[in-house]
């Protein structure tokens, strides 16, 4: 029974480039969440998703972030144009129905931006 | 909009002693609560929940929390630390028809003395 999958675990790249995270949810889940963690700080919420759908971007960055959930495969979080203000942790959640269970969480992808 | 408050970033007890590690949420309708575990480089872990069922809520590792509507409260407890407990704690909430997205403290470092 396989959780929350997110890969990859660490991800750098050079300022200017784009950064592509994935991840799978638990199986059964159909509601994907999307977090920040920067050092020393929260999560700050940044999209809530359902299959092809964006429920909640209020916490997304206006511009170079968008997300995606699509029919089949992973939820996708791209980041374009990176800057080193994106480095940070990012970490996936999922739930059966809306959290009110509660989330499980991925390990996180760390992105460093050099 | 709902939010939490942790008090104290960083909480420091010998094992054996009692844990209490704080979180008081502001919410204008009645709120779903939740406590986390984060171990080094890893997700976050659900502790417990409270969705409006009882007041006192078990979780797992011997861990419990009390909601207390009056003081607008969540405080975690734990009679008796060990060392396994040294951990960072995130307290959130999420409310109403949008229970989907849930907003966190900026969390709790956990340190257990041996």
């Amino acid at each position: 029974n396989a959780g929350v999958m997110q890969n990859p675990r660490h991800l750098v790249r050079r300022r200017g480039q784009e950064a592509r995270l994935r991840c799978s949810p638990m199986k059964g889940h159909s509601h994907v969440y999307w977090y920040r963690q920067l050092p020393e700080e929260g999560l700050k919420f940044m999209v809530y998703l359902q299959k092809e759908n964006i429920i909640d971007e209020s916490g997304m960055p206006k511009e170079r972030f968008s997300a995606e959930f699509p029919k089949e495969g992973p939820s996708i979080l791209r980041i374009q144009q990176v800057v080193r203000g994106d480095s940070a942790a990012y970490f996936c959640a999922s739930s059966p129905v809306a959290a009110i269970e509660g989330y499980t969480f991925g390990s996180g992808t760390r992105l460093t931006v050099v | 909009a709902q939010s939490v408050t942790q008090l104290g970033s960083h909480v420091s007890v010998s094992e054996g002693a009692l844990v209490l590690l704080r979180c008081n949420y502001s919410s204008s309708v009645p709120p779903y609560l939740f406590w986390y575990v984060q171990y080094p480089n890893q997700g976050l872990q659900l502790l417990l929940k409270y969705t409006s069922a009882a007041t006192l809520v078990k979780g797992i590792n011997g861990f419990e929390a009390e909601f207390k509507k009056s003081e607008t409260s969540f405080h975690l407890t734990k009679p008796s630390a060990h060392m396994s407990d040294a951990a960072e704690y995130f307290c959130a909430v999420s409310v109403g028809t949008n229970a989907g997205k849930s907003t966190f403290g900026d969390g709790t470092t956990l340190t257990v003395k041996p």
